[in-house]
């Protein structure tokens, strides 16, 4: 069946890294997404990785991926206070003739001083 | 450019009374696609509209949701007779057009709109 999971919170003292992990279960995904929710916003697309790569990198963002276990992780560097945020981790599974995002509950990063 | 628009922001209704959410994609999208985020249980799929029609209706919790989208922009969710359980932010984002068939697998981005939060006392 179609399930994405991550924890639901994350608290972090600004100025370390935080990681942000996910699991799906589609091993067909062949794009997975990280998308990021500030307060009173709608998601913005943060970052997503092809399934033929390992890791992915974007400024303090780094993103790993495992196929063999399903696992899916985003690393902050040098979090700061702006990163708080709500952070969904999503697969893409193509079902009824279309391709369809599956969101995981998301993930909120809590960053204090 | 101006991106997708929702309304009203909020919304408190009684319980039985319905309620209309409205949708504004960015323009020339011709995908659009409702999400309900409900507290710890993240995006739950409503519903997508590939131009006017809406191939898959799979997420809608109960005949009391229905949608439609006319001119293949503006789209209304509408929920009849609601209940206490379906307050929740009801979220809306489009696309430029979504891969099907040949294309599996590949993804046009989904930009989302800031969302309805319905309340029903």
């Amino acid at each position: 069946g179609e399930d994405v999971e991550q924890s639901l919170f994350l608290s972090v003292r600004e100025g370390d890294s935080s990681v942000i992990n996910c699991t799906y279960t589609d091993s067909s995904s062949t794009y997975l997404y990280w998308y990021k929710q500030e307060p009173g916003a709608g998601l913005q697309l943060l970052t997503y990785i092809f399934s033929n790569m390992d890791m992915k990198q974007d400024q303090r963002l780094t993103v790993l991926l495992n196929k063999k276990d399903k696992h899916l992780s985003l690393r902050i560097a040098d979090t700061q206070t702006g990163d708080s945020a709500i952070y969904f981790c999503a697969e893409i599974l193509f079902s009824g003739g279309y391709n369809k995002l599956i969101f995981g509950a998301g993930t909120r990063l809590a960053v204090h001083p | 450019g101006a991106g997708v628009s929702q309304s009203p922001s909020n919304k408190v209704t009684e319980k039985g009374k319905d309620v209309e959410l409205r949708c504004d994609p960015i323009s020339g999208h011709t995908a659009l696609y409702w999400y309900r985020q409900s507290l710890g249980q993240g995006l739950e799929f409503l519903i997508y509209f590939q131009g006017n029609s809406a191939p898959d209706k799979s997420g809608l919790p109960s005949d009391r949701f229905s949608a439609e989208r006319t001119g293949g922009s503006v789209s209304t969710l509408t929920i009849q007779r609601t209940q206490q359980e379906d307050s929740a932010v009801y979220l809306c984002a489009s696309s430029s057009r979504t891969p099907s068939g040949g294309e599996k697998g590949t993804y046009n981005e989904q930009f989302f709109g800031p969302g309805t939060r319905l309340t029903v006392l």
